[in-house]
């Protein structure tokens, strides 16, 4: 099945200071990737749409400066947390579909990135 | 109105009983429709995936679509302590931007 890789699985970071995330397909192309962010026993909260070449698409409340997506390949795509504060301490997880995104096909995750900022 | 709804549990059952996970939704439109399980402090994995009427069968596992009533439902047999998890709900809407909405989950308790 299809796999999507999520790196760094956990980080701790001072305040202050800027966290990258990294997803990838590994065995399959995504023209599409999705960036989601979970706090402790809540639902998962779509952050952003990751597009392959173009600008991502952030919902609606989520901080486009603060979150600085890139989806430089078909492969990847990354997530900056930028000038991070205790309040982003999250889990951050990250998802493709097959193809073009398009369609039924279900989303993969990674494997999440629980991010600490102290 | 949430778009998704399930009841947050905790849902309890004994070992190899069955347990029936339950899900609305609000988008009429709606097409595709997915179970994924998630453990404690660890990433969604897809369980099942539905898109037509009717019932379809994984294993222990049941996914159950009625389009009308705008219901989705899971159910697992012969339950396990390891299914002990939260089950989330999550549909793509109508929209043709496929979002996926996700449910709040229900966590189950399979209880030895």
């Amino acid at each position: 099945g299809a796999v999507v890789s999520q790196h760094p699985s956990r980080v701790i970071c001072k305040s202050g200071t800027s966290v990258k995330i990294e997803c990838r397909s590994l065995d399959f192309q995504a023209t599409t990737m999705f960036w989601y962010r979970q706090f402790p026993k809540k639902s998962l909260m779509l952050m952003a749409t990751s597009n392959e070449g173009s600008k991502a698409t952030y919902e609606q409340g989520v901080e486009k400066d603060k979150f600085l997506i890139n989806h430089a390949s078909l492969t990847l795509s990354t997530l900056t947390v930028t000038s991070a504060h205790p309040e982003d301490s999250s889990f951050y997880i990250c998802s493709a579909r097959e193809g073009a995104g398009t369609g039924d096909s279900p989303l993969h995750f990674g494997n999440g990135t629980r991010l600490t900022v102290t | 109105q949430k778009e998704v709804e399930q009841n947050s549990g905790p849902l309890s059952v004994p070992e190899g009983a069955i347990a029936s996970l339950n899900c609305t939704y609000s988008d009429r439109g709606s097409q595709s429709f997915f179970w994924y399980r998630q453990y404690s402090g660890k990433s969604p994995e897809l369980i099942m995936f539905i898109y037509s009427n009717g019932d379809k069968e994984d294993g222990r596992f049941t996914a159950q679509l009625n389009k009308a009533s705008q219901y989705v439902s899971l159910l697992i047999r012969d339950s396990q302590p390891s299914d002990s998890a939260t089950y989330l709900c999550a549909v793509i809407g109508s929209g043709g931007y496929q979002k996926v909405t996700f449910g709040t989950g229900t966590k189950l308790q399979v209880i030895p």
